[in-house]
């Protein structure tokens, strides 16, 4: 079935760069997405990148798809320690209907200063 | 602002009483889904409701049942809940059908005692 996995933590020092890392088993996944958790808060949408493409950049944000390998990462530049959260990452397999997601685990990013 | 309230935002029940939680998302966002999210995982995805007809479902018991409303806003309900139904339950709403984009509430935390 869909499966979505991710690592669990990394920690990184203010002013670097946070690469996190998702690989997913659907080889018919649309739309790929990164979601950031605060504590006690919903799930805010960073960014998404439609399967036919293998990089979009958005401020401090890129995405990297391989859909070969099934691969997706968030690289995060200058980290900040307003960034400390957990980052989901989803892929969605129906096309025009978004509702459902198959959300990975979260990779808890902890930025030192 | 994601644009959608969700309530109550902690609820504490006993096993085997009913709860009802409720979304409510601005105008022109009409596709409703609801996620479970237990503590320390990534969110489930239970259903999702278009046009006030369920319209997906996952892999979820009957206790867990839904309704949408002709204002879009949309209420989940669990029958007699377990100890394992304790976590954060989410209400995600997309723009419309065909869009990619899905805006996450804060949720309501239910506790189960």
């Amino acid at each position: 079935g869909e499966d979505v996995e991710q690592s669990l933590f990394l920690s990184v020092r203010e002013g670097d760069s946070s690469v996190i890392n998702c690989t997913y088993t659907d080889s018919s996944s649309t739309y790929l997405y990164w979601y950031k958790q605060e504590p006690g808060a919903g799930l805010q949408l960073l960014t998404y990148i439609f399967s036919n493409m293998d990089m979009k950049q958005d401020q401090r944000l890129t995405v990297l798809l391989n859909k070969k390998d099934k691969h997706l990462s968030l690289r995060i530049a200058d980290t900040q320690t307003g960034d400390s959260a957990i980052y989901f990452c989803a892929e969605s397999s129906h096309s025009g209907n978004t509702g459902k997601l198959i959300f990975g685990q979260g990779t808890t990013l902890q930025v030192k200063p | 602002d994601a644009g959608v309230t969700q309530s109550p935002t902690h609820l504490i029940k006993t096993r085997g009483q009913q709860v009802t939680l409720r979304c409510s998302p601005k105008s022109g966002h009409d596709t409703v889904s609801w996620y479970q999210q237990a503590l320390g995982q990534g969110p489930q995805f239970i259903f999702q409701y278009y046009e006030e007809e369920e319209r997906q479902r996952g892999n979820f018991p009957d206790r867990f049942s839904g309704h949408q409303f002709p204002n879009y806003s949309s209420e989940q309900n669990v029958n007699a809940v377990l100890l394992g139904d304790s976590a954060l339950y989410l209400c995600a709403i997309s723009p419309g059908q065909g869009s990619e984009k899905l805006f996450f509430g804060s949720g309501t935390q239910l506790s189960v005692l």
